[in-house]
């Protein structure tokens, strides 16, 4: 069974820094493409961020660029995300999410999510 | 960057209705295009890829359509179930998923 797990969410100030971790389990991580989408409170879904199967193209949505850093260690079937310079709208459940390898690349497992909440 | 619009953002609808919501590119994507189901509190469930085909596990009162800028989904026979966010998402030019603003669907 396919399960992605994220943790390392919770209370962080205006230009603090958090880093989360969704570890994967059922499925042969090394050659998945990974994403990560937040939602902010009452919001919709916003991409955030991807990693190729082997680190080698990352992309990252315009609202995060220079400030969040995705990597991945396909030893330990693990996916991250470092968040530095924090701010009030980075506020919203995260989740990890995995990529299809077929050519529409649909994103077709989810994580639970964390919350990451940004406040003073 | 490609655009993505959704209509209605919300409509209300009784158990058995016909439901059709649209999902617009602002540039032809041909067919990577991706429904997704989001319940409150949970994380978003893979529901039709590639315009029109079904994710296994999928009830077959929903289906996809459209090609190129225009998409529909729709559910046959809304069931109980269904009442639920949906979202639509562009996987065309890639890695940049952009996902529509998403169509609640509530009980009228």
């Amino acid at each position: 069974e396919v399960q992605l797990v994220e943790s390392g969410g919770g209370l962080a100030q205006p230009g603090g820094s958090m880093r989360l971790t969704c570890a994967a389990s059922g499925f042969s991580f090394e050659t998945f493409e990974m994403i990560w989408v937040r939602q902010a409170p009452g919001g919709g879904l916003e991409w955030v961020s991807y990693i190729s199967s082997r680190s080698g193209t990352i992309h990252y949505a315009d609202s995060v660029k220079g400030r969040f850093t995705i990597s991945r260690d396909n030893a330990k079937n693990s996916l991250y995300l470092e968040m530095n310079s924090l701010r009030a709208e980075d506020t919203g459940i995260y989740y990890c999410a995995r990529v299809h390898t077929i050519a529409v690349s649909p994103v077709d497992y989810w994580g639970q999510g964390t919350l990451v909440a940004v406040s003073s | 960057d490609i655009q993505m619009t959704q209509s209605p953002s919300s409509l209300s609808a009784s158990v058995g209705d016909r439901v059709t919501i649209t999902c617009r590119a602002s540039q032809s994507i041909t067919y990577f295009l991706n429904w997704y189901q989001q319940k409150p509190g949970k994380a978003p469930k893979l529901l039709i890829y590639g315009a029109s085909s079904l994710q296994s596990g999928v009830p077959s009162r929903f289906s996809g359509s459209g090609s190129g800028t225009d998409f529909t989904l729709t559910i046959s026979s809304l069931q109980p179930e269904d009442f639920a966010t949906y979202y639509c998402q562009q996987s065309y030019s890639p890695p940049l998923f952009t996902f529509g603003p998403g169509t609640k669907v509530d009980v009228k």
